[in-house]
């Protein structure tokens, strides 16, 4: 079946504007995450989603940053205002149970680049 | 908190060689999962191999085996027969089992090239 997929592909920005991240999860997958990864780093862990519980919002570097998802589908990461550091790759990954027993599927990224 | 600790920034192998890349993490979680990532240039994070803190014996998956030792707090990935197609960034992975965070935890990982 159909893998995570995320949109767009790549986005440049200009510092101070606002962006709108896609992901569309795997079907039928009730938990979703989003992660970021600047160069040369690994993965910090941003947000997640587990069916129709509160988010939990505890990797969020900051109040311009925020997430929506509707339902078990597809979930949208909002930056406003962004700034240079906010450059990297964010990726999603979704999975069928939350709690670490399933195994997490990534999405190829969204590459951010803000001028 | 629990962090993952990738010793190895790079490393090289040659093809069809054998390849060990370490990895260690803190917690004091007892039941738990470790996983390996693999990220080729295509960004695309694969699944490598993936184990639980309970099962004493170590996770292979054909040319992929770990090395698990708990007390230690080390995870290990072994690559046997190293192929060209295995060059890419390799990220170990930690996360706590239940509760009501699933994220990963990841260490900043290890670039292996494998060399004709």
């Amino acid at each position: 079946g159909a893998g995570v997929s995320q949109s767009p592909s790549n986005k440049v920005t200009e510092k101070g504007k606002d962006v709108e991240l896609r992901c569309d999860p795997i079907s039928g997958h009730t938990a979703l995450y989003w992660y970021r990864q600047r160069l040369g780093q690994g993965l910090e862990f941003l947000i997640y989603f587990q069916g129709n519980s509160a988010p939990d919002k505890s990797g969020l570097p900051s109040d311009r940053f925020s997430a929506e998802r509707t339902g078990e589908s597809v979930s949208t990461l909002t930056i406003q205002r962004t700034q240079q550091e906010d450059s990297a790759v964010y990726l999603c990954a979704s999975s069928t149970l939350a709690g670490g027993v399933d195994t997490q599927y990534f999405g190829p990224g969204t590459r951010l680049t803000v001028l | 908190a629990q962090t993952v600790t990738q010793s190895q920034p790079e490393m090289s192998v040659q093809e069809a060689e054998t390849v060990t890349l370490s990895c260690t993490y803190d917690t004091s979680e007892s039941n738990y999962y470790l996983f390996w990532y693999k990220q080729p240039p295509s960004r695309q994070m694969i699944l490598v191999i993936r184990q639980e803190a309970y099962k004493q014996q170590n996770a292979t998956e054909n040319r992929f085996s770990v090395n698990f030792q708990k007390a230690a707090k080390s995870f290990s990935l072994k690559i046997s027969d190293s192929q060209l197609g295995d060059t890419a960034m390799y990220f170990c992975a930690f996360m706590p089992y239940g509760g009501s965070q699933g994220n990963l935890i990841f260490g900043k990982g290890t670039k292996l090239s494998v060399k004709p």
